[in-house]
C-alpha cells in the first residue's frame, strides 16, 4: 500500500515571496507518477503539476516547481513570486501505472495563504 | 483540456431517503472512474473505482450496499447514495481517466469533476 505524508497543515507566504511545501510517500513500486494538486474555496481540484518516476528531471511550469528525490521518497513543491490566487489547499498525490491506472492515493494536505 | 461535469452540485435529502451523484466526461471517453469523499479541510478518501461495463471496485470499510455505483456508459458513471443519514453528509467529487491510447500523450491524465455537496437532514 501508498502512503502520502504532507507534515504541514497550514503554511502562509507574503505576496512576491516563495514558498515550498513538502511531500514524502512510501511505496514498494518502481514506476508511478506523483502530482501536486491545487483545491482553491470552489473545491474544483486543479492539477499543478505532475512528475513521472522514472524522470530525473524536475518537472516545472511556469512559476511552479518540484524538487523529486526518488531515493529519500520526496517530492516537495515550490511555488515563486506567490500570487493571492495562489491561497488554496495543495494536495500531494501518488498514483501507480499499472494496474490500477489513475487511482491516486492523497496526501492530508496543506492549506496555504498568500498575505498581501 | 478535458472537463468532468456532476450533477447536481448540491443536494439537500431527508435521512433514508437516496441520492444519486452523476459524473460525466464531456470530451472524452472514461472507462474508469473514481469516486472520492472528502470531509471539511480533510484529504480526498477513494471511496471506489467504477468501471465500464463492469462491477466497481470498493476500497476497504466503503459499504457497496450503501454506495451504488453504476458506470452504464463510456461517459457517465453515478453514484447512489442509498439510505441516507447525516453521517453521510459530505462532499462526493469523481474523476476519470482519460488513458493515453490515441492522445498522442505518454501518460494518464486525471480530471476531477466539481464535486458534489450532499447534506442529509
Amino acid at each position: 500500500a501508498q502512503t502520502v505524508t504532507q507534515s504541514q497543515p497550514e503554511m502562509s507566504v507574503q505576496e512576491a515571496e516563495t514558498v515550498t511545501l513538502s511531500c514524502t510517500y512510501d511505496t514498494s513500486e518502481n514506476n508511478y507518477y506523483l502530482f501536486w494538486y491545487k483545491q482553491p474555496p470552489s473545491r474544483q481540484m486543479i492539477l499543478v503539476i505532475r512528475q513521472e518516476a522514472y524522470k530525473q528531471q524536475n518537472a516545472t511550469e511556469n512559476r511552479f516547481s518540484v524538487n523529486f528525490q526518488k531515493a529519500a521518497k520526496s517530492f516537495s513543491l515550490k511555488i515563486s513570486d506567490s500570487q493571492l490566487g495562489d491561497t488554496a489547499m495543495y494536495f500531494c498525490a501518488f498514483s501507480i501505472t499499472e494496474p490500477s491506472a489513475g487511482k491516486s492515493t492523497f496526501g492530508d494536505g496543506t492549506t496555504l495563504t498568500v498575505k498581501p | 483540456g478535458a472537463v468532468v461535469s456532476q450533477h447536481p452540485s448540491w443536494v439537500i435529502c431527508k435521512s433514508g431517503t437516496s441520492v444519486k451523484i452523476e459524473c460525466r466526461s464531456l470530451d472524452f471517453q472514461a472507462t474508469t472512474m473514481f469516486w472520492y469523499r472528502q470531509f471539511p479541510k480533510q484529504s480526498l478518501m477513494l471511496m471506489a473505482t467504477s468501471n465500464e461495463g463492469s462491477k466497481a471496485t470498493y476500497e476497504q470499510g466503503v459499504e457497496k450496499d450503501k454506495f451504488l455505483i453504476n458506470h452504464a456508459s463510456l461517459t457517465l458513471s453515478t453514484l447512489t447514495v442509498t439510505s441516507a443519514h447525516p453521517e453521510d453528509s459530505s462532499f462526493y467529487i469523481c474523476s476519470a481517466r482519460d488513458p493515453p491510447e490515441g492522445s498522442g500523450r505518454a501518460w494518464d491524465t486525471q480530471y476531477f469533476g466539481p464535486g458534489t455537496r450532499l447534506t442529509v437532514l
